[in-house]
């Protein structure tokens, strides 16, 4: 069985940092993309970023680009997501998603809330 | 980039109703869509990939259509537990943009 399990999310200052980390298991780690996505209080979703199975790949939305860094550990099974200058509106719920033959997601954890608030 | 648009933003219909939501990328991503469920309080649900490939365990009612621009999910019949909200995802390029959501409830 596939488990996403996130952590991580906390309360920050505007301009403050958070890392959240997502330990995956239940399937070949090293073999599929990982996403993050979020969900902003009572509004939809939003893709975050994307990280190839390998690593070597990564794409990121134009709100976060430059500020957020996605990363993982295959020899861990952990997948990351570096959170830098954080403004009022990344406040949401992160979920981290597991791709299927594609970069859709497949797979979704129950995510965890960042908070961004002076 | 490419923006997905919904209609309609939400719809209201009786229990045993066809109900489909349309799904329109700003540009052609071939067969690059998928549809996720997502109901009230719970975390998202992978209902359709590929446009049209149903994902193992999803009800039979669902189902879906389309290619290059223009894409729809159909409920054949709806009930009781497909109030939720739905959203399209294209992933052929990124970035992997969702559509903004529709909101289904029961009359």
């Amino acid at each position: 069985e596939v488990q996403l399990v996130e952590s991580g999310g906390d309360l920050a200052q505007p301009g403050g940092s958070l890392r959240l980390s997502c330990a995956a298991s239940g399937f070949t780690f090293n073999s599929y993309a990982m996403n993050w996505v979020r969900q902003a209080p009572g509004k939809g979703l939003e893709w975050v970023a994307s990280v190839s199975g390998s690593g070597g790949t990564t794409y990121y939305a134009v709100s976060v680009k430059g500020r957020f860094t996605i990363s993982r550990d295959n020899s861990k099974n952990t997948l990351f997501l570096q959170m830098n200058g954080l403004r009022v509106e990344d406040t949401a719920s992160y979920y981290c998603t597991k791709g299927g033959a594609g970069w859709y997601t497949k797979h979704w954890g129950q995510g965890t809330l960042v908070t961004v608030s002076s | 980039d490419i923006q997905m648009t919904q209609s309609p933003s939400s719809l209201s219909a009786s229990v045993g109703d066809r109900v489909t939501i349309t799904c329109r990328a700003s540009q052609g991503i071939s067969n690059y869509l998928a549809w996720y469920q997502q109901k009230p309080g719970r975390v998202p649900n992978l209902l359709i990939y590929g446009a049209s490939t149903v994902q193992s365990g999803v009800p039979s009612r669902f189902s879906g259509s389309g290619f290059g621009t223009d894409f729809t999910l159909t409920i054949s019949s709806l009930q009781p537990e497909d109030v939720a909200t739905y959203y399209c995802q294209k992933y052929n390029s990124a970035p992997f943009t969702f559509g903004p959501g529709t909101k289904v409830d029961i009359k």
